[in-house]
């Protein structure tokens, strides 16, 4: 029963262009989501986060939104490089549960083409 | 960058035998987790710690022990390797604290170790 689900396993955009990664829940807990990305043989590098009290949040070219109605989040890449050429995976967590674990889901693998 | 040493970064070992990883962080950071990457599966967790000699199984703990006698150290012993656990394995840190205003629940996670079963 997956509760982090990235459904599109790749995406390629044309470098200048908007890159637009989805990623949907089931776990009405989750209250705190992250994106990571993650580049062939290094470890996953945190990229931007959104609590569950916050619809948008933005960091430089990278916006995370939130619709918890929908259960659903997205991050925007504006404009993509081909540097953000990466896989990036979505994470969420339940902040009340203690453990702080987080769930990810199956990753997206983004191409940014020159 | 958060300091977090894995070792070794890459394995080849026989089915049936015993592997011990070995994750080390100079953070001081409570929480420490293992996690699995393969392909089709994203990351699933295998055990986490809470503290020293407190620990929890993960979404994927069969086959696998963890134990934490410091801080600084979080061990994953593989059992009797099988070739159904060649996988990349992470080590991941995190503060419960938070962190730079950003809610505290970011982990940051080691260079991976290669495992590969034969």
């Amino acid at each position: 029963d997956q509760q982090v689900k990235q459904n599109s396993p790749s995406l390629s955009v044309q470098e200048g262009r908007i890159s637009i990664l989805n990623c949907d829940y089931t776990n009405s807990m989750f209250d705190y989501f992250l994106w990571y990305k993650k580049y062939p043989a290094e470890g996953p590098t945190f990229l931007i986060s959104i609590s569950s009290i916050k619809d948008k949040n933005e960091d430089g070219r990278f916006t995370v939104f939130l619709n918890k109605s929908a259960k659903h989040l997205s991050l925007h890449i504006v404009p993509s490089q081909p540097g953000d050429s990466a896989v990036y995976f979505c994470a969420a967590s339940d902040t009340g549960a203690g453990s702080y674990q987080l769930t990810f889901g199956k990753g997206t693998k983004l191409s940014v083409i020159p | 960058d958060a300091g977090i040493t894995q070792s070794p970064r890459h394995k080849v070992t026989e089915t049936g035998t015993p592997v011990t990883l070995r994750c080390h962080q100079t953070e001081n950071h409570r929480y420490m987790y293992w996690y699995r990457q393969d392909p089709g599966h994203g990351l699933r967790l295998i055990h986490y710690s809470y503290g020293v000699k407190d620990t929890d199984k993960g979404e994927v703990s069969d086959g696998y022990s963890v134990s934490r006698s410091k801080t600084e150290d979080f061990l994953l012993t593989l059992e009797s390797a099988t070739s159904s656990q060649t996988s990349v394995y992470f080590c991941a840190i995190k503060s419960p604290v938070a962190l730079r205003g950003r809610g505290g629940t970011e982990a940051f996670f080691g260079q991976g170790t290669r495992l590969t079963v034969v």
